[in-house]
């Protein structure tokens, strides 16, 4: 099993959808998450840290399932502009190298 | 807006050329990466600098030679490389490496085809 995991997707999807990520991880020592957003051609650039108990920016909502191992990414209202693709990455501790998932290709469309 | 350069952004070479990658970051931080990004592959860690030591060689073939002469600057040297080795190549530093809720922040990349 890999140590992250990623729908590859395309999610495509109407302007003004909520649309939902999940990132699964095998390590239960995993102690840090992220997700990071990559636009076509371009470097990825971090969206958010996930926290414990969940948090919020805007219309990104993450949050942290540890007893099911996984993190996810909610977009409401989604955007045109929000077209990319979407990165996690966890570090385990101990460790203090994160592990990407191959990401999470999303399409809005008018 | 980026804290973090690479040059050239682009490179084609031959398989018989030596080339060097150049990554220079402006945040102050203390450890500096190299990763390989394949089409359709996740980001693949390559190696790993803290205040210019070396701390991390993730099995990365000899035809890749890091370099961090200082902690603001990176470079990745290329020598006898491969078909395959054609890919988008990106730097990132973090604040500090032992701090796991650092997050990574990028540079532009560096796309390499091997002819």
């Amino acid at each position: 099993r890999k140590e992250v995991e990623q729908d590859p997707g395309p999610f495509n999807v109407p302007e003004g959808a909520t649309v939902a990520f999940n990132c699964t991880y095998s390590n239960s020592a995993s102690q840090s998450f992220f997700w990071y957003r990559q636009d076509c051609r371009k470097e990825p650039k971090l969206l958010m840290s996930v926290y414990s108990s969940g948090n919020e920016d805007g219309r990104f909502t993450a949050q942290l399932n540890r007893a099911s191992q996984y993190i996810s990414l909610l977009i409401r209202d989604s955007k045109l502009s929000d077209s990319a693709t979407y990165l996690c990455a966890v570090k385990r501790g101990g460790s203090y190298i994160p592990t990407f998932g191959r990401g999470t290709s999303l399409i809005v469309h008018p | 807006e980026t804290g973090v350069t690479q040059t050239p952004r682009h490179l084609v070479m031959g398989m018989t050329n030596k080339k060097s990658l150049k990554c220079e970051q402006h945040l102050g931080h203390n450890a500096m990466y190299w990763y390989k990004q394949s089409a359709k592959k996740p980001l693949e860690l390559m190696f790993v600098y803290s205040l210019e030591e070396r701390v991390e060689n993730n099995s990365v073939p000899s035809r890749f030679s890091p370099e961090c002469p200082n902690s603001s600057h990176l470079f990745l040297h290329l020598h006898t490389l491969q078909p395959e080795d054609s890919a988008l190549y990106l730097c990132a530093s973090s604040q500090e490496l032992a701090d796991i809720y650092n997050e990574q922040f990028f540079g532009p990349g560096t796309r390499l085809t091997v002819l």
